[in-house]
């Protein structure tokens, strides 16, 4: 039982390149979720998927997007990546939308020169 | 003034003392409170939630919540160095709002 996986887990890239972080949960969970943590700003929500075919606007949208491919799969697209992006990507699951408890990837490092 | 404060540490204590790590808060309509651990290079973990004001403990984790001050608290008895870690605070309320983070207190026990 993995839980959440996440891929990469580190990762450069130049400023404009894009790339696609990929996230799978084999939980059967409903909800899932794309944060990024950055020093003394703690978690912060990119974007979330309520349940399958969903996707909705969290906290920090700008310059991201997500594909909730399937119920276990959920990825996050940077199309022209900036310094300001550079952080640690985390993807979480829950059994339903704003569930007390959720599941936490490993994160990806990511480091935008 | 952000949604949920938490000094961030680092707090550094013997091994054996108790520990009480605090959050505040702005927004009167959270109802569940929750307390992640996160290991250096880890996600967070559940550690332990609670609804709306009480106490809850799980072994030596006790959670507070104060709802009248805006406040939260996590203790922990008979720290050990396996306790080192990040504490992060989160909160959501019942009407559409997902879970807000606290930034975390990075708290080191020392044996």
């Amino acid at each position: 039982n993995a839980g959440v996986t996440q891929t990469p887990k580190f990762q450069v890239l130049k400023t404009g390149q894009s790339m696609t972080l990929q996230c799978a949960q084999d939980m059967n969970h409903n909800s899932m979720y794309w944060y990024r943590q950055d020093p003394g700003m703690g978690l912060r929500l990119i974007y979330y998927s309520a349940s399958e075919g969903t996707t909705d606007k969290g906290e920090v949208p700008n310059g991201y997007n997500v594909s909730r491919l399937n119920k276990r799969e959920f990825s996050l697209r940077l199309e022209s990546a900036a310094p300001s992006q550079t952080s640690v990507y985390f993807c979480a699951s829950s059994r339903r939308p704003r569930d007390t408890e959720a599941f936490f990837g490993q994160g990806t490092r990511l480091t935008v020169v | 003034q952000k949604e949920v404060e938490q000094d961030p540490g680092p707090l550094s204590v013997p091994e054996g003392a108790i520990v009480s790590l605090n959050c505040t808060y702005s927004n009167s309509a959270f109802q569940y409170f929750m307390w992640y651990r996160q290991y250096s290079r880890k996600g967070p973990e559940l550690l332990m939630y609670t609804y709306s004001s009480g106490n809850k403990e799980d072994g030596r984790f006790t959670a507070q919540v104060d709802k009248s001050s805006k406040y939260i608290s996590l203790f922990i008895r008979d720290s050990q160095p396996s306790d080192s870690a990040t504490y992060l605070c989160a909160m959501s309320g019942d009407y559409g709002q997902n879970f807000v983070f606290g930034p975390g207190t990075r708290l080191s026990v020392l044996p």
